[in-house]
């Protein structure tokens, strides 16, 4: 049982690239989430998805899109990567527990942009 | 708007040690309270929660309980061991969309 997936888990882009970062749970969870972790700024959401077919900004959406491809699959895409986007990426899907649900995180993926 | 403010670390203690960490929180209206658990590499994983006033929650020696009145969650272990080393982020949910809020993470390192 791989729970959340995530790849790649680790990248390196020069500014102006594009990459798309992937997502997929085994869980059967409607909602599915991503965030960005910076040092001393905790976790900040960037967008999520409530089911499938429906995504909403979260605090931080500028610079990204997602796709919510099927009730699995959530990717994030960076069109054109600033070194602002320099972070730790994570995906997380929530149990469909109303208000009391647990998050499910993946391992992470790590993002350099020089 | 809702917010959870946590302990600054890092934290270093002694094996055996007991552990303090504070979280504060601000929501608007009756939210669920986590705490996650972060080891080095790896992604967050819940550690313990409660859902009301007065709930405590409990896993693996930690503890903490929903404390309304002074809008606290503080996270607590009698005796931390090496492996307990990691970093720990207070939480919050509530509201449409189960929106999550989460604290700045405490690191906390425990020596032989």
């Amino acid at each position: 049982n791989a729970g959340v997936t995530q790849t790649p888990k680790f990248q390196v882009l020069k500014t102006g690239q594009s990459m798309t970062l992937q997502c997929a749970q085994d869980m059967n969870h409607n909602s599915m989430y991503w965030y960005r972790q910076d040092p001393g700024m905790g976790l900040r959401l960037i967008y999520y998805s409530a089911s499938e077919g429906t995504t909403d900004k979260g605090e931080v959406p500028n610079g990204y899109n997602v796709s919510r491809l099927n009730k699995r699959e959530f990717s994030l895409r960076l069109e054109s990567a600033a070194p602002s986007q320099t972070s730790v990426y994570f995906c997380a899907t929530q149990s469909p527990v109303l208000y009391t649900g647990e998050l499910f995180f993946g391992e992470g993926s790590r993002l350099t942009v020089l | 708007g809702d917010s959870v403010t946590q302990m600054e670390g890092p934290v270093t203690l002694s094996e055996e040690a007991f552990l303090t960490i504070n979280c504060t929180y601000t929501a608007t209206g009756y939210p669920s309270l986590f705490w996650y658990v972060q080891y080095p590499g790896e992604g967050l994983q819940l550690l313990l929660k409660a859902t009301k006033a007065d709930d405590k929650g409990s896993n693996k020696g930690f503890e903490a309980t929903y404390r309304k009145e002074t809008t606290s969650f503080h996270l607590e272990k009698g005796s931390v061991q090496v492996s307990d080393s990691a970093v720990y982020f207070c939480a919050l949910s509530e509201g449409a969309g189960n929106q999550f809020y989460f604290g700045t993470g405490t690191s906390l390192t425990v020596i032989p």
